[in-house]
């Protein structure tokens, strides 16, 4: 079991460049999530999927686009990437939303950087 | 205001000494509460949810006050691979979303 994957571990992107960060989870979890985690800050959600065919936007959508490709992947698009969103990136999954029983599994993230 | 907030420490301590911080949040209705430990630049892992009536795991005790909107942590016994940042995480209700605290640094030293 692998858990929660993602690639790539390290990016560095010019202004206004796009990417694709991937997810991926082998748990047969129905809910994924994408977080960022800026110093001084707690994560901070940027999309979820509460299941499969679904995703909403969190906290901080703006710049962002996410596709729930199949139950496993989800993926998180900068379109054109600004300085604003270097940080360190990470996916997490869980179950299923809702009562108490919300741990999420988080993969190790990526670390973008846009110069 | 932040919906979890945390003193950002860092709380050095020796082995063996016992270290608590707590983590205040915002929303009263919030259902369920978590210490989740990050190490440094690795990803965040539960460490243990936070009952009603507080429970412990091993060395580690966590406990919850509702009326004053607090929840706390304690570790007896600290050891040096409890050198982490340990994080506050909030559900504040009957959905998928859970807020994060910025975290607490714990340093062990020899």
């Amino acid at each position: 079991n692998a858990g929660v994957t993602q690639t790539p571990k390290f990016q560095v992107l010019k202004t206004g460049q796009s990417m694709t960060l991937q997810c991926a989870q082998d748990m047969n979890h129905n809910s994924m999530y994408w977080y960022r985690q800026d110093p001084g800050m707690g994560l901070r959600l940027i999309y979820y999927s509460a299941s499969e065919g679904t995703t909403d936007k969190g906290e901080v959508p703006n710049g962002y686009n996410v596709s729930r490709l199949n139950k496993r992947e989800f993926s998180l698009r900068l379109e054109s990437a600004a300085p604003s969103q270097t940080s360190v990136y990470f996916c997490a999954s869980s179950p299923s939303g809702g009562g108490s029983y919300n741990e999420q599994f988080f993969g190790p993230g990526t670390r973008l950087t846009v110069l | 205001r932040k919906e979890v907030e945390q003193d950002p420490g860092p709380f050095n301590v020796p082995e063996g000494a016992t270290v608590a911080f707590n983590c205040t949040y915002s929303n009263s209705a919030s259902q369920s509460f978590f210490w989740y430990r990050q190490d440094c630049r690795k990803e965040p892992k539960l460490l243990m949810s936070v009952y009603s009536s507080g429970n412990e795991d091993g060395r580690f005790t966590a406990q919850l006050n509702r009326a004053s909107q607090y929840i706390s942590l304690l570790i007896r016994d600290s050891k040096l691979s409890d050198s982490a940042t340990y994080l506050c995480v909030v559900n504040e209700g009957y959905d998928y979303k859970l807020s994060f605290g910025a975290g607490t640094t714990v340093t062990v030293r020899a």
